[in-house]
């Protein structure tokens, strides 16, 4: 069974700041690995997604790689900004068919 | 892009009554999706598997007969939540993905904020 985890937990950096995000996954049969975003009270906002034959996708100052054979997936933020507070999941797909498992997440604070 | 529509988006209901969530895939079809939920200050979490004109498939511990699924279309699925207590109050949220395309992303619904008083 799938299993997820995010470190860390929370993370508060200075505006400007490059981070680091990271999310461990236990099968490595995994055909997706998802990041979204949650704002407090909200829904969820997909950032990127990485197909099982890709390493890696960026959008803007977002960068997400992908790592089967180890298990892991990190989100790399650049010049990190007030507005990039929120909570961050990764989720790691199977086929269609199967749910995608979600990680805990980490909560970014963002400090201006 | 696809869109999956969740609605409402909050509720608030007198325990012991029951309440339906819609989840529609816009724009594809979906012969699956997801209902997940999400308790304060927690990650999200499946509750049930939805399938297109069959039954759903439960996780364990999420009771069926009070969490009734009816997927009666290749875009649309319902979540009651029957005889709601204050317990059940929580943030639902559906997930569906696109049948024609296997190594796809999932779309989410916006969400639906339960409470119950």
């Amino acid at each position: 069974k799938q299993e997820v985890t995010q470190i860390p937990a929370a993370l508060s950096v200075p505006e400007g700041e490059n981070l680091v995000l990271n999310c461990s996954f236990t099968d490595s049969a995994i055909y997706n690995l998802q990041w979204f975003r949650q704002d407090p009270g909200k829904g969820l906002t997909s950032l990127l997604l990485i197909q099982s034959s890709q390493r890696e996708q960026t959008s803007g100052r977002l960068n997400a790689s992908l790592d089967k054979s180890s298990g892991r997936s990190t989100l790399y933020i650049a010049a990190s900004q007030p507005g990039d507070s929120a909570t961050y999941l990764c989720a790691g797909g199977g086929f269609y068919g199967q749910n995608f498992v979600f990680g805990p997440g980490t909560r970014l604070s963002v400090l201006p | 892009g696809a869109v999956v529509s969740q609605h409402p988006s909050w509720v608030i209901c007198k325990s012991g009554t029951s309440v339906k969530i819609e989840c529609r895939s816009l724009d594809f079809q979906a012969t699956t999706m997801f209902w997940y939920r999400q308790f304060p200050k927690q990650s999200l979490m499946l509750m049930a598997t939805s399938n297109e004109g069959s039954k759903a498939t439960y996780e364990q511990g999420v009771e069926k007969d009070k969490f009734l699924i009816n997927h009666a279309s290749l875009t649309l699925s319902t979540l009651t939540v029957t005889s709601a207590h204050p317990e059940d109050s929580s943030f639902y949220i559906c997930s569906a993905r696109d049948q024609r395309r296997t190594n796809t992303e999932a779309f989410f619904g916006q969400g639906t904020r339960l409470t119950v008083v």
